[in-house]
């Protein structure tokens, strides 16, 4: 069975501009979480997905959306890029995402903001 | 989610037993406590979660107090491979919303 996938998996980009990340999990998995990376703020939890809908979210300005499809693939944008937005961000699936689940991570996308 | 405190680093060497702690004094009855850990220059990945009782599994063993407000997290024999930051995570039964702490960055010596 295929792990979690994330592309691309290194992004530059400069302040004001938007991005936006993808990742796919594995067959099956119908919960999405990403979470931002920083060596001051650690893991921090952005948002989850299940069923196309956004379940939970993290303390993460507006600037910080996301959306998942039918196929349980989801995408993250972050638009007005900061220099503070660069990090490692890291898409996690699960089944349904309960407290028995386990939560599989792909490798990350590490972007950085000029 | 509630809180979890573990020690930044610990140090163990190879082939010997480690035990990671974590406390969580103000945890709920339907939090599970879940442990990831972090290779370098790795997404985090899954190594053991319990509600009540011990648990066992092939990478390790988790022992829960009996009150709930503290687990250890213990590798039989540390190899090399083991190096990581481990996270004592609590989460409920509401959604998957793993709220990590710094974890103990775990050394371990040839």
């Amino acid at each position: 069975k295929a792990g979690v996938t994330q592309t691309p998996r290194y992004l530059i980009k400069t302040r004001g501009q938007q991005v936006t990340l993808s990742c796919s999990p594995i067959s099956g998995h119908r919960s999405v979480s990403w979470y931002q990376q920083t060596p001051g703020q650690g893991l921090q939890f952005l948002f989850e997905y299940f069923s196309e809908t956004q379940r939970n979210k993290g303390n993460f300005p507006g600037r910080f959306s996301g959306r998942q499809f039918s196929n349980s693939r989801s995408e993250m944008n972050v638009s007005t890029l900061e220099l503070g937005d660069s990090a490692l961000y890291l898409c996690a699936s699960s089944l349904v995402g309960t407290g028995t689940d386990t939560q599989y991570f792909g490798p990350g996308t590490r972007l950085t903001v000029l | 989610d509630a809180k979890t405190t573990q020690p930044n680093s610990m140090e163990s060497n190879e082939e010997e037993p480690v035990h990671l702690p974590c406390n969580h004094s103000t945890i709920s009855g339907t939090d599970y406590i879940h442990w990831y850990r972090q290779l370098p220059s790795q997404g985090p990945e899954y190594v053991i979660h319990g509600l009540t009782s011990n648990v066992n599994n092939r990478m390790a063993s988790l022992a829960i107090a009996e009150d709930r407000k503290s687990s250890t997290l213990i590798l039989h024999r540390a190899t090399l491979r083991d190096a990581a930051v481990y996270y004592c995570i609590l989460i409920g039964n509401a959604g998957n919303m793993l709220t990590f702490g710094g974890g103990t960055r775990l050394m371990v010596k040839p």
